[in-house]
């Protein structure tokens, strides 16, 4: 199985700034994905991380809000920009084999 | 829409007795499907798979049971520990693609 590190655990940031979310997989992944999970929800995939291109968007996310980097095939950054407290949420990486996913542990962001 | 339902938001267990949990999903396509475990502050772990040609598959304490027919899986974790005490969602694919979720289920092992 693979691990992956993602930092920052946690963070407390001012409404209007941005924080970028970084995540390491120690083993090559077919995929990466981050997810969102906000309180009493399930996880809601933000966008598929594709390898030195642009990410692929769900519906409601869009790449001015939540920039996506992969420049290899072990490492994704996701950055929340020009936050509101609505963008208080856990916010999570994950690589994929296929076929299962294995997540990081996730940063817990609150905005104020 | 959700895809991949989980009805019970909460379920308390008797330490050494079966936890079930449950999952339905709408799409016929699926292929493969995943229950994971995640503990508050953490990722969530992956804890065991079941793909489409299949009907159960056992892993020590955890057995998942596939019923295509109705769309609908089960976990099944016996004995129950209070280890166990966590939330537990259940996640489906369509080939290689990514997994859709399902909102958790809490299980809560009592001593």
């Amino acid at each position: 199985s693979a691990v992956i590190s993602q930092k920052p655990s946690r963070d407390i940031c001012q409404r209007g700034t941005s924080l970028t979310i970084q995540c390491q997989v120690d083993s090559q992944v077919t995929m990466m994905f981050w997810y969102r999970q906000q309180p009493g929800q399930s996880l809601t995939l933000i966008a598929t991380a594709n390898q030195g291109s642009e990410a692929t968007y769900e519906s409601g996310f869009v790449i001015d809000k939540f920039p996506i980097s992969r420049p290899n095939l072990t490492f994704s950054t996701l950055t929340v920009s020009n936050m509101s407290p609505e963008d208080s949420s856990i916010y999570l990486c994950s690589g994929q084999g296929p076929p299962e996913a294995f997540f990081g542990q996730g940063t817990r962001l609150t905005v104020v | 829409d959700q895809q991949v339902k989980q009805n019970s938001p909460s379920l308390s267990v008797q330490e050494g007795r079966i936890s079930i949990l449950n999952c339905d999903y709408t799409n016929s396509m699926f292929d493969y499907f995943l229950w994971y475990k995640k503990y508050p502050a953490e990722g969530p772990t992956f804890l065991i798979s079941i793909s489409s040609i299949k009907d159960k598959n056992e892993d020590g304490r955890f057995t998942v049971f596939l019923n295509k027919s109705a769309k609908h899986l089960s976990l099944h974790i016996v004995p129950s520990q209070p280890g166990d005490s966590a939330v537990y969602f259940c996640a489906a694919s369509e080939g290689p693609n990514n997994l859709f979720f399902g909102t958790g289920t809490r299980l809560t092992v009592i001593p």
